[in-house]
């Protein structure tokens, strides 16, 4: 099973300031023959259900702000929000989607300063 | 608009039986792989079942495998898990999400709100 490991588990940043949370696969999530990373990102709000950020560890999904950015290749990737919202407040979720088992990361909680 | 919509949830005591259903609109339900994705209160995300297009390829997690069923009627557009031998570390929020066409590998997206199955005697 591929490892999904996020860092920091909780952090907390300035209004409008940048924040930076980190996913590191166990193995590789890049797939040779088309050179796409199978690695999303997702947005949970207290209550509601997961959201959809990021897939192919770097394509945003349509309607998500540009604050919102990934990188990253291989092993090691980044979500970086860019000037952060008050409505930014949530917790953040890695996922591979390379092989079976589909796994996450253990989640960062991004609160405000 | 493309929605996901679960049910089926409730109290059930260990060794039970429940069947969730999730109905899907505003996309070609039979062209999309499904899946299920459970969360426990106050934990993360855990993925547990995937159903391709067509329901030819199931895959589950082996914390559920021989207890968990995942099925799909595309006539009525609705996917299903049905979960037997119920332990109490089944208790979670379990999330209908769609994945994507042509492969069982891929992101999740849309989610619903999700159906909270607790079980407990």
């Amino acid at each position: 099973d591929i490892v999904m490991t996020q860092s920091p588990d909780s952090l907390a940043v300035s209004l409008g300031e940048r924040a930076t949370i980190n996913c590191k696969s166990s193995q590789s999530v890049l797939y040779n023959s088309n050179n796409k990373n199978y690695l999303a990102w997702y947005q949970q709000k207290s209550g509601q259900p997961p959201r959809l950020l990021i897939y192919w560890a770097s394509l945003r999904e349509s309607g998500v702000p540009d604050r919102f950015s990934g990188s990253g290749s291989g092993t090691d990737f980044a979500l970086t929000i860019g000037s952060l919202q008050a409505e930014d407040v949530a917790v953040y979720f890695c996922q591979q989607y390379y092989s079976i088992p589909l796994t996450f990361g253990q989640g960062t909680k991004l609160e405000i300063k | 608009e493309v929605q996901v919509l679960e049910s089926g949830g409730g109290l059930v005591e260990p060794g039970g039986s429940l069947r969730l259903s999730c109905a899907a609109s505003g996309f070609t339900f039979s062209s999309s792989a499904m899946n299920w994705v459970r969360q426990a209160p106050g934990k993360g995300l855990e993925w547990v079942s995937v159903i391709s297009d067509s329901g030819s390829n199931i895959y589950y997690a082996d914390s559920v495998k021989g207890r968990f069923t995942i099925s799909r009627d595309n006539s009525k557009n609705t996917l299903y898990l049905q979960m037997n031998s119920l332990r109490a570390e089944d208790t979670a929020v379990y999330y209908c999400a769609k994945g994507g066409s042509g492969s069982h590998l891929n992101w999740f997206d849309p989610w619903g709100q999700g159906t909270l199955v607790t079980v407990s005697s």
